[in-house]
Parts: structure tokens; C-alpha cells; sequence
């Protein structure tokens, strides 16, 4: 079964509007990480936050994540239309190197 | 850096016909990861190196499918016989171990079999 959950599925927003997307997972983690997604390209990875942290910053992009609870999220705040994607989280298993990915939150940031 | 290449990017193929997909990995990076990715099951881990060495192959589906990295800077993924079951977008991502576990991702090849 996937480790992460992402919430919600599909949002769509207006340009400078801001976004939120929620990941949910399910056991111990090391870190967790965020990527991005174009339609019909790889992933791009956006940011990583060990599980010792419980907030992170890069750019538009904030995310926080909060052990107790077992989730994160990810807010990018005055979004643009080429912030359109699909926005995935991963987090590690059992420290190794391998990664589980939730199924992405779909975002349409329309002009 | 080039970034993680994929070739083909596009395959169509018959079913019951072998399928190789390659992989050439960042220039330092020593592990790589083979995905796959479908609407109805998202992505999946298939396998993945470390140093050339097989570590984790419990997502490749069954005998049909192998994968090899032959060294370095080079992977193959293989599927015989393919099905149609098989038709996704085949991933290859490379990263350090030293980097915190942030990977890098190709294109993708989007392999449709009939």
C-alpha cells in the first residue's frame, strides 16, 4: 500500500492565490520529500525535511511536518500558472534509499 | 550535467516481444532507480542499485521482467514477453548516498504494448 497520502487530489486556484497540499503517511521516517511533476515529464525534486524538523523554506515553497500527527504539507504561496503540476511526497523506508510515493495532488493554477 | 537520459522515450510493441529500456544515470551518482508509473497504481518502485549491486528488487512484478546495471554510468530494464498490462511510463532516477536521498528523475519511456 502507498506510505503517503496526498490531499487533495486536485486543486484548482487562481494566479497569486496561494496553494496547500496535505501528505499523510503511515510508519517511522527518516525524511520526507516533495516533488513536482509536468505533465509528461520525470519528477523534479522541490525539498527535503528530516524528521527532526518541522519546518523548511525554499523559494515560494514552505513545508512543515509534524511526526506526532504523521503528515506534512506543502504551501506555495503566490502561485503562477507555470506552477501547474502534479505534486508528489515520498518518504524513505526503514532508512534505506528507497523511496514510497503518494499518488500527487493534481494543481491547476489558472491565469 | 546532462541529467538522467532514457532511451526510447516512445516504444510500441506486440505483445509477446521483448522490451529493453536503458538508462545512463548522472556521472557520479551510485544508485539508481527503476520506477513505474500508471494511473491506477501511481508510482512504483521496481528496483534499484547501489554501486552496480541489486539491492531492493521486491517491486518487479514477476520472472518476466530483469533488470541489470552493468556498470556505472548504464542500466537496462527488460521485459520478455511483454504484455499489454505492462503499458505504463518506465522511470529511471539516479542519486548519491551521500545526498540525502533526493533523486533525480529522467524523461521517462512511455512504453504502450498491443
Amino acid at each position: 500500500s502507498q506510505q503517503g497520502e496526498e490531499d487533495p487530489q486536485a486543486l484548482s486556484i487562481q494566479e497569486g492565490e496561494n496553494a496547500t497540499m496535505n501528505c499523510s503517511y503511515k510508519t517511522s521516517i527518516n525524511n520526507l520529500q516533495w516533488y513536482r511533476q509536468n505533465s509528461g515529464r520525470g519528477l523534479v525534486h522541490l525539498i527535503l525535511i528530516r524528521s527532526n524538523e518541522r519546518e523548511k523554506h525554499s523559494g515560494r515553497l514552505r513545508v512543515t511536518l509534524d511526526t506526532s500527527k504523521k503528515s506534512s504539507s506543502l504551501l506555495i504561496t503566490a502561485s503562477r500558472a507555470a506552477d501547474t503540476a502534479s505534486y508528489f511526497c515520498a518518504t524513505d523506508v526503514g532508512g534505506s534509499e528507497k523511496l514510497v510515493f503518494g499518488k500527487g495532488t493534481k494543481l491547476t493554477v489558472n491565469p | 550535467d546532462a541529467g538522467v537520459i532514457q532511451s526510447p522515450r516512445h516504444e510500441v510493441t506486440e505483445m509477446g516481444q521483448e522490451v529493453t529500456l536503458r538508462c545512463k544515470p548522472i556521472s557520479g551518482h551510485n544508485s539508481l532507480f527503476w520506477y513505474r508509473q500508471t494511473m491506477m497504481r501511481g508510482l512504483e518502485l521496481l528496483i534499484y542499485f547501489n554501486n552496480n549491486v541489486p539491492i531492493d528488487d521486491s517491486g518487479m512484478p514477476e520472472d518476466r521482467f530483469s533488470a541489470k546495471m552493468p556498470n556505472a554510468s548504464f542500466s537496462t530494464l527488460k521485459i520478455q514477453p511483454s504484455e499489454p498490462r505492462d503499458s505504463a511510463v518506465y522511470f529511471c532516477a539516479s542519486s548519491m548516498t551521500s545526498g540525502l536521498g533526493a533523486q533525480y528523475f529522467g524523461p521517462g519511456t512511455r512504453l504502450l504494448v498491443l
